[in-house]
């Protein structure tokens, strides 16, 4: 069972339109990460929330982190070819060793001209 | 950020064989990496801590005999596959953490065993 419940696992869209990855626990976590992958490479980090209700934005995405630190979303405008991949999220949880993170299921998402 | 790289990219081997994987810290020391093993489409799946100066901490269900981890250095760490069989076949991927929260990643390897 994941600790972070990602939804959708998939997400196909046009170039144009706008979507939003969830990542859900019943667990708190001190800070949440978005990170994205290609095939074939490693994941990226995009961006880490840590304040409960923080918002945070990265050009087109928006990074919403829950007033309780139990969930977060990813928002994305206008989505481009190029957002095409893997999104994870990943929690660091006060009780987790040092540097370990919990990943939620991933969401494929591909986004066509 | 940080830069955290792999070697080999891909291996291909024969069944029975050992394979060594190194992911070395670039441009900051790293007490402790993280071994990832992946299928296609699916999220990461933490295989193992590991720590320099101690043992490797494996996560339930991986065989810390097959999946040998040494921590050299305060830059390097080595997973090597041990009897490498079909199912082993995967991509596997290391990681370095810069903080409690904030891990960067190698670039992954991938391994296939005929």
């Amino acid at each position: 069972t994941q600790l972070l419940e990602q939804s959708p696992q998939f997400l196909s869209i046009q170039e144009g339109e706008n979507l939003t990855v969830y990542c859900n626990s019943s667990s708190v976590f001190s800070s949440l990460q978005w990170y994205r992958q290609e095939p074939g490479e490693g994941p990226v980090l995009l961006v880490t929330v840590v304040t409960g209700g923080e918002v945070k934005k990265l050009k087109r995405l928006t990074f919403q982190f829950g007033d309780a630190r139990k969930d977060s979303s990813l928002h994305i405008t206008a989505a481009q070819p190029g957002d095409t991949g893997l999104y994870l999220c990943a929690g660091a949880r006060a009780t987790d060793s040092w540097g370990k993170l919990q990943f939620g299921a991933g969401t494929q998402v591909v986004v066509t001209p | 950020g940080a830069v955290v790289s792999q070697h080999p990219s891909r291996v291909i081997c024969k069944s029975g064989t050992s394979v060594k994987i190194e992911c070395r810290s670039l441009d900051f020391q790293a007490t402790t990496m993280f071994w990832y093993r992946q299928f296609p489409k699916q999220s990461l799946m933490l295989m193992a801590t590991s720590n320099e100066g101690s043992k490797a901490t494996y996560e339930q269900g991986v065989e810390k005999d097959k999946f040998l981890i040494n921590h050299a250095s305060l830059t390097l760490s080595t997973l090597t596959v041990t009897s490498a069989h079909p199912e082993d076949s995967s991509f596997y991927i290391c990681s370095a953490p810069v903080s409690y929260n904030e891990q960067f990643f190698g670039p992954g390897t991938r391994l296939t065993v005929l």
